[in-house]
């Protein structure tokens, strides 16, 4: 089974610190993508940041970078030098074919 | 384009009624999903189009639930006999195919939120 595990429902940071958001992934297949998608109030989710599982070189977007590791499952987010306009829900996801599996997300909240 | 577009942004029906979504993705875009979201979670597939022809669906995807493409552009989305336990975000995503192990990225929709009575 494909399950993907945030397990921080709620976080908040401070404007200008930096948060990192966490998530594990399980898979049986050897080829796959994961992601962190933001969905802000206004509830459209847009893309973060983006990880093929085949590349070793973690992920970077300007101030949104990823932590993975392939061998422990986990695939966390890293929000340097945070924003009000961070302020969403952050999902966690995994494609390991055509179908997306997402977590149950992180609330963040940037207290100015 | 103006990205993925969902009609309506929401809807209120009473138990046993049918609704149908419709989804208009980006227009050169050949793929379209459907995902179901519920408060406190995060959205589960439910079923995607490369063009016209349907290739996945989930087994969430009761007999009440039918989707199409006719076309290969917009889609539709109908649930039949609704119930309080199908009131949800309905999210419509697209994207182009993948082409030679190129990574194509999926644009949401607004969703369409649904209030089951």
């Amino acid at each position: 089974a494909q399950t993907v595990t945030q397990s921080q429902p709620e976080m908040s940071v401070q404007e200008a610190e930096t948060v990192t958001l966490s998530c594990t992934y399980d898979t049986s297949e050897n080829n796959y993508y994961l992601f962190w998608y933001k969905q802000p109030p206004s509830r459209q989710m847009i893309l973060v940041i983006r990880q093929e599982a085949y590349k070793q070189q973690n992920a970077t977007e300007n101030r949104f970078s990823v932590n993975f590791q392939k061998a422990a499952k986990s695939f966390s987010l890293k929000i340097s030098d945070s924003q009000l306009g961070d302020t969403a829900m952050y999902f966690c996801a995994a494609q390991p074919g055509n179908q997306f599996y997402f977590g149950t997300g992180t609330s963040l909240t940037v207290i100015p | 384009d103006t990205g993925v577009s969902q009609d309506p942004r929401h809807k209120i029906t009473k138990r046993g009624q049918n609704v149908t979504f419709r989804c208009d993705p980006i227009s050169e875009h050949n793929r379209l999903y459907w995902y179901r979201q519920t408060l406190g979670q995060g959205p589960e597939f439910l079923t995607y189009f490369q063009n016209e022809a349907q290739l996945e669906k989930s087994r969430l995807l009761s007999d009440r639930f039918s989707a199409e493409r006719p076309k290969g552009s917009f889609s539709t989305l109908e649930i039949q006999r609704t119930e309080q336990g199908d009131s949800a975000m309905y999210l419509c995503a697209s994207s182009l195919s993948w082409t030679s192990g190129k990574y194509n990225e999926q644009f949401f929709g607004p969703g369409t939120r649904l209030t089951v009575l």
